[in-house]
């Protein structure tokens, strides 16, 4: 695989502020991209980042450090709907949209 | 219909059957992608498409075959299905120069 490790899980309170991070490992690095996919369901883009820095989008910004293979997705003001597993990927090689996941964090947000 | 749909929702099956999963998009997306989900794997790539009538091999490939005929259509055939195929799996498609990738609801496959 890509080494890409996130946490399994994680727990929070409604209105608080999490931080989910992610660390990989990979040659011919193209871009990190952040999914959501709520239980039963399909995964929803919600980020994608390819230089170092934040990228705000609402209540949800992503970061990356390209040097250190290391991302992370904040989420503010966190609703119980927020809750459902967080996919961190890599793109990788030439060919865009080869993407390589990492497990998925599960975030439960408690009211 | 709008985005991608797949075919069928669920399906149980008995090893050594051939299987074909069908995957459908509207979009008029240039590259689609195949993915299988396992409890505990994450999502893994099996094969992709760029453009219609060129497929590529993902990180797990073997016992699957693809084809891309048309822009619209990417099924996925396993042509003699074993237990260890049993999974969930998504069909995705992506515009050109775009960075999203747009999955279909999936579906979920039980090998027996």
């Amino acid at each position: 695989g890509q080494n890409i490790d996130q946490p399994t899980e994680m727990t929070a309170t409604e209105g608080a502020i999490v931080q989910i991070n992610c660390t990989y490992q990979t040659s011919g690095f193209n871009g990190l991209f952040w999914y959501q996919q709520h239980a039963g369901e399909a995964p929803t883009f919600l980020s994608y980042n390819v230089l170092d820095g934040l990228e705000e989008k609402g209540r949800f910004s992503s970061f990356l450090s390209r040097s250190k293979g290391y991302s992370y997705l904040l989420l503010k003001e966190l609703q119980m709907k927020d809750s459902a597993s967080y996919l961190c990927a890599v793109g990788r090689g030439s060919t865009l949209g080869r993407l390589y996941f990492g497990r998925g964090t599960q975030l439960t947000v408690w009211p | 219909i709008a985005g991608i749909t797949q075919a069928p929702t669920s399906q149980i099956l008995a090893a050594g059957r051939r299987m074909t999963l069908r995957c459908t998009q509207d979009m008029r997306h240039n590259a689609m992608y195949w993915y299988r989900q396992d409890l505990g794997l994450g999502l893994r790539l099996i094969h992709y498409s760029n453009t219609a009538g060129t497929t590529g091999k993902g990180e797990v490939p073997d016992g699957y075959s693809v084809s891309r005929a048309n822009t619209d259509d990417f099924p996925l055939t396993l042509a003699s299905a074993v237990p260890s195929q049993t999974s969930v799996y998504f069909c995705a498609s992506r515009e050109g120069l775009g960075n999203e990738q747009f999955f279909g609801p999936g579906t979920r496959l039980t090998v027996l």
